[in-house]
């Protein structure tokens, strides 16, 4: 089955700085690698997402960058800003192309702390 | 435009008890999936449900563990029995339909087992 790294499990940057998650896969068949921000006691919250047929994407100050042929993907967050603060999952399937469930393989999470 | 709903939010149970978590999908989502979150650690696939099937249970522990979605009415996550180590956050996502990536996470169940 799909196993997903993620580095590194606690990330502090100063506001205004860029943060950098990173994440690997094993499955080359994964195909959908989905971002998700938890802050305390929340639920995980969509934050962006990319897909297999896609290198980059970019959401106002969030992107995401994905390497099939290395098999890893990358979080990017510019000009920090406080309310930053969370851990953040990265998560991937391969659930659609192998026509079963399409269900999420997580990270085991980022705690960024961004400071003043 | 509500989200997804699960009740209970907080759920203490002692240890042998019995535990219901119930999880109601977006509007229009036929498609209901739960994870469990240990503390300090990422969420992990439990079981993949559409009205009336069970689609994937690989996730789901062999005894004590049962999840169901009835026709009409939430999905059901159910612990029997429960353990001290059964204790976690306990989420459910919904999505619109079989092909669809997204998924939308509901606010969590935290069961505590004393």
């Amino acid at each position: 089955g799909e196993n997903v790294e993620q580095h590194p499990s606690t990330l502090s940057v100063q506001e205004g700085d860029s943060a950098v998650i990173k994440c690997t896969y094993s499955d080359s068949a994964s195909n959908y690698f989905p971002w998700y921000k938890q802050e305390l006691g929340k639920r995980p919250q969509l934050i962006i997402d990319i897909r297999s047929n896609v290198g980059e994407k970019k959401d106002q100050r969030i992107a995401v960058t994905l390497n099939k042929t290395a098999k890893h993907f990358s979080l990017h967050i510019t000009e920090t800003q406080p309310e930053d603060s969370a851990v953040y999952f990265c998560a991937a399937t391969s659930g659609l192309l192998a026509g079963t469930a399409s269900k999420l393989t997580f990270g085991t999470g980022t705690r960024l702390q961004v400071t003043l | 435009n509500a989200g997804v709903m699960q009740n209970p939010r907080h759920l203490v149970r002692r240890r042998g008890q019995e535990a219901r978590l119930r999880c109601s999908p977006m509007k229009g989502h036929s498609h209901v999936y739960w994870y469990r979150q240990l503390p300090e650690e990422g969420l992990k696939f439990m079981v993949y449900l559409q009205k009336e099937n069970i689609i994937d249970e690989s996730g789901m522990p062999k005894e004590r563990f049962s999840a169901e979605f009835p026709k009409e009415g939430p999905s059901i996550l159910r612990i029997q029995q429960v353990v001290r180590g059964d204790s976690a956050a306990y989420f459910c996502a919904s999505s619109p339909r079989a092909m669809s990536y997204e998924q939308y996470f509901g606010p969590g169940t935290r069961l505590t087992v004393t």
